[in-house]
């Protein structure tokens, strides 16, 4: 099984600032990798796919980077409605599909 | 617009069963992979099950395996977990997501629905 390790758990950051959320695979996941958006009482939602391909819809602000163990997350510039958990996933070595264990992006 | 929709969550008594259930709309559900993916109160996303489009190929995790049972009717545009032998460790919000045609993340989610397993 393929373990997922987000960094850091929690990440402070002004409106406006540039947040960087890291994830680490156990093994290389080539660019199988996703990355998704949780909000309090929703459902995730699918930011990046592929490590740097960006969902219908979703800003140009996110932005994916990496491939083999080593994978990034950034928004560019933070605003109010970005405040949430986010979390990768790999898809390369499955069964099982895993997730990492969240980043939460509070307002500091 | 793609929708995916549960019910069937609710309190159960360890050991004993449930059957929740994905109703799928604004896509062709025959074509496309589904999963049941659970989120424990306060923690993180764990991947349960994965269904075929065809219904050919089923995976479960671990931890459910020989308990829960992924089955899905295209004619219906639903899909199910039957969850038996609950343990009060399968307490989560349980959603329904979709794989897209090429790719093995999830592309849309369903609201979840809430099983509580507890005396």
């Amino acid at each position: 099984e393929i373990v997922m390790t987000q960094s850091p758990a929690t990440l402070s950051v002004s409106p406006g600032e540039r947040a960087t959320l890291s994830c680490r695979a156990s093994q290389s996941v080539s660019s199988n990798l996703a990355w998704y958006q949780q909000k309090p009482g929703q459902a995730p939602r699918l930011l990046i796919y592929g490590a740097s391909t960006r969902a219908t819809g979703v800003p140009a602000r996110f932005s994916g980077s990496g491939s083999g163990t080593e994978f990034t997350l950034t928004i560019s510039s933070l605003q109010s409605e970005d405040f949430a958990v986010y979390y990768c996933q790999q898809y390369n070595n499955w069964p099982p599909l895993t997730f990492g264990g969240g980043t939460k992006v509070e307002i500091k | 617009e793609v929708q995916l929709v549960e019910s069937g969550g609710g309190l159960v008594q360890p050991g004993g069963s449930l059957r929740l259930s994905c109703a799928a709309s604004g896509f062709t559900f025959s074509s496309y992979e589904m999963n049941w993916v659970r989120q424990a109160p306060g923690k993180g996303l764990e991947w349960v099950s994965y269904i075929s489009s065809s219904y050919s190929t089923i995976y479960y995790a671990d931890s459910v395996k020989g308990r829960f049972t992924i089955s899905r009717d295209n004619a219906k545009n639903s899909l199910y977990l039957q969850m038996n032998n609950l343990r009060a460790e399968d307490t989560a919000v349980y959603y329904c997501a979709r794989i897209p045609i090429v790719g093995g993340y999830f592309d849309y989610w369903g609201q979840g629905t809430l099983v509580t397993v507890s005396s």
